[in-house]
Order: structure tokens, then C-alpha cells, then sequence
């Protein structure tokens, strides 16, 4: 069956580099996105990855390897606000979107 | 900045009862979706709707669930009759295409539904 696995939780240091990790089995692929979502809000759209490589959105990038099914979520000057849940979402052959358990981030001052 | 609007915020309901739940996506957007979230738990695809009809619907989707689009704004969802297992948040969400492409879904800010 289809499949993403993330860590389901991670902590970093305020000031600090994270890297979150997304693996994923589908059946098609039509790109992969990452999402945030703060405790009891909406998920809020950060990056589209459809091609091999590295995009970057400020102090966010993502990375996508397609013959490996992976892709990950860097964060860096990790600031309080960061803590959230992270979301990876494939779309698949169909273009639904599949989507991961979320990785639950928390920063330490 | 264009947002997906959803009412109620939090609705409580007995069980057995019938409950909608309202959404107003992004004017200029076509595809709209249901999801919902358990509490703790990964975000599942109900169903996608595009040009007045179902385009997809997940194994979740069942008999007790309908969606309707009732005028050029609202997009809705009806559960006929409510199951304690139904108590989730349920985010409406809307994107400009469905298909190929970043198909960005904006996502409303939610309605929690508390089945009792």
C-alpha cells in the first residue's frame, strides 16, 4: 500500500539547523509538499518539490530525490515559532494527496 | 491574502444526530476538498469535488457523508447521523487546479466536531 514514514518527533535547539527526514512508497508521483501545522490550526503550505534537487524559501528548504523516494525539510535560525507539526504529502498517480503522520518539532531556547 | 473561511469553529452534537459544516473556499479557486484530522492523528483525504460533481472519495466517505456546493460560494458537508468516531476536526481546503502542477491547497482554519 502507499506509505509515507517521518519521524513523529524531533527537538532542536533556538538558533540551530534542522533537518527533518520524509520516506515515501506511492503508487504515481506527482510531487511532494511540505506543510506546517501549528497545534489546533490549519496545515499552511511551505514548499513543492516535482524535480530532483534542492528548492529554497528563506530560512526553509526542501529536497527531493526521486529514485530513492525521499525528501527533506531543512530549517535553519530555528526561531520559537517553529515549533509546529511538519507535514509530508505525496501526490500520487491519481493526484490525491497522500500524507504523512507529521513530524512533531519542538525548539528549546 | 485570500483565505478559505469554515463555520462552525467547534460544534458539539449528540450522537445520531445530522450535522453541516460550512465552507467558503477562495472565489477564484475550482477544486475543493474535505479532510479531517483526529486528534493526534494524520490528516485523511474525505473527498474532492470539482465542476459541481464528486471527482474523488476516500473509503471514509460513506453513505453518512454528502458534500454540496448549494450556491456559487458555500461548499458544505452533511453527516446524516453522527458516530462517536466521528468527533475529528474537519478542514475545508481549495486550490486553483487539481491536477498536474503545484496543486497548492489552501486550507480553512477548520471546524472541530465533538460527538457525544
Amino acid at each position: 500500500g502507499q506509505h509515507i514514514d517521518q519521524p513523529t518527533e524531533m527537538t532542536a535547539t533556538e538558533g540551530a539547523i534542522v533537518q527533518i527526514n520524509c520516506t515515501y512508497q506511492t503508487s504515481g508521483f506527482n510531487g511532494l509538499f511540505w506543510y506546517q501545522q501549528h497545534a489546533g490550526e490549519a496545515p499552511t503550505f511551505l514548499s513543492y518539490n516535482v524535480l530532483d534537487g534542492l528548492e529554497e524559501k528563506g530560512r526553509f528548504s526542501s529536497f527531493l530525490s526521486r529514485s530513492k523516494g525521499y525528501s527533506y525539510l531543512l530549517l535553519k535560525e530555528l526561531q520559537m515559532k517553529d515549533s509546529a507539526s511538519y507535514l509530508c504529502a505525496v501526490m500520487d498517480s491519481n493526484y490525491q494527496l497522500i500524507w504523512g503522520a507529521g513530524t512533531k518539532l519542538i525548539i528549546k531556547p | 491574502e485570500p483565505e478559505v473561511t469554515q463555520t462552525p469553529s467547534h460544534q458539539v452534537t449528540q450522537m445520531g444526530q445530522e450535522v453541516i459544516l460550512r465552507c467558503v473556499p477562495i472565489s477564484n479557486h475550482l477544486y475543493f476538498y474535505w479532510y479531517r484530522q483526529i486528534l493526534g492523528q494524520k490528516v485523511e483525504f474525505l473527498v474532492s469535488f470539482y465542476n459541481n460533481e464528486i471527482s474523488e472519495k476516500s473509503e471514509i466517505f460513506d453513505d453518512q457523508f454528502s458534500v454540496e456546493r448549494p450556491d456559487g460560494s458555500n461548499f458544505t458537508l452533511k453527516i446524516r447521523s453522527t458516530k462517536l468516531e466521528d468527533s475529528a476536526m474537519y478542514f475545508c481546503a481549495s486550490s486553483e487546479r487539481g491536477g498536474s502542477g503545484a496543486n497548492v491547497l489552501t486550507f480553512g482554519a477548520g471546524s472541530r466536531l465533538t460527538v457525544l
